[in-house]
């Protein structure tokens, strides 16, 4: 595999379940980040890890968690979703120098969540 | 914190005919503007970028400009093909978080 992967493709859950989205990155960036998008609506970054600093978007509800065990991986746990929830998560990497210089963003192909 | 505009929504066009795509940004402190497209279906992918320290930038049959004076750049695709049509989003580099923030993304679609 190359580039990002995400898996599952697709996901359909309960408003009680709890599942978790995957991000792999095989480029040997520094950088990952979750992203959301809704129709008719700009991407919205929700999380970012940066040259191992964990930046958080105070407007992503709690019920939305984050984990990067180590720079290639990349998980969104999620429990107790709500409908409006639903929307394209996409997972991206870049190689951002120490200075905070931005490198190209490289997105996977994203996980279609429904929540019923 | 930065806030980005873009302009239109949606544009229609005939093969072999311009496009452009504005958008403006808040934060006089941004370096950074990347311009991605997404085929339906696909993945955003990077097609240009430019940094403050440059006014245009051109790549084959697609540039983009930067003004830093009225915080706006702006997305050429001349001699339109079909495959060019995608829905097209714009960002720039918030100057305090240094974190991407897009535009609403532009639907292009290029009549045959």
């Amino acid at each position: 595999e190359t580039g990002v992967t995400q898996t599952p493709r697709h996901l359909v859950m309960g408003m009680t379940n709890k599942k978790s989205l995957k991000c792999e990155q095989h480029l040997g960036h520094n950088a990952m980040y979750w992203y959301k998008q809704s129709a008719k609506k700009p991407l919205e970054l929700m999380f970012v890890y940066s040259l191992e600093e964990r930046v958080e978007n105070n407007s992503v509800p709690s019920r939305f968690s984050p984990e990067c065990p180590n720079s290639s991986h990349l998980f969104l746990h999620l429990h107790t979703l709500q409908p409006e929830d639903s929307a394209l998560y996409l997972c991206a990497s870049s190689q951002d120098t120490v200075s905070g210089s931005l490198g190209e963003q490289f997105f996977g192909p994203g996980t279609r969540l429904t929540v019923l | 914190g930065e806030n980005v505009e873009q302009h239109p929504s949606t544009l229609s066009v005939q093969e072999g005919d311009s496009a452009v795509i504005k958008c403006t940004y808040s934060d006089s402190a941004s370096n950074y503007f990347p311009w991605y497209k997404q085929e339906l279906g696909k993945r955003p992918q990077l097609i240009i970028d430019i940094r403050s320290n440059v006014g245009e930038k051109k790549d084959q049959r697609i540039a983009v400009t930067l003004n830093k004076t009225a915080k706006h750049f702006s997305l050429h695709i001349t001699e339109t093909q079909p495959e060019d049509s995608a829905v097209y989003f714009c960002a720039a580099e918030d100057g305090a978080t240094n974190k991407l923030i897009f535009g609403t993304g532009t639907l292009l679609a290029v009549q045959p």
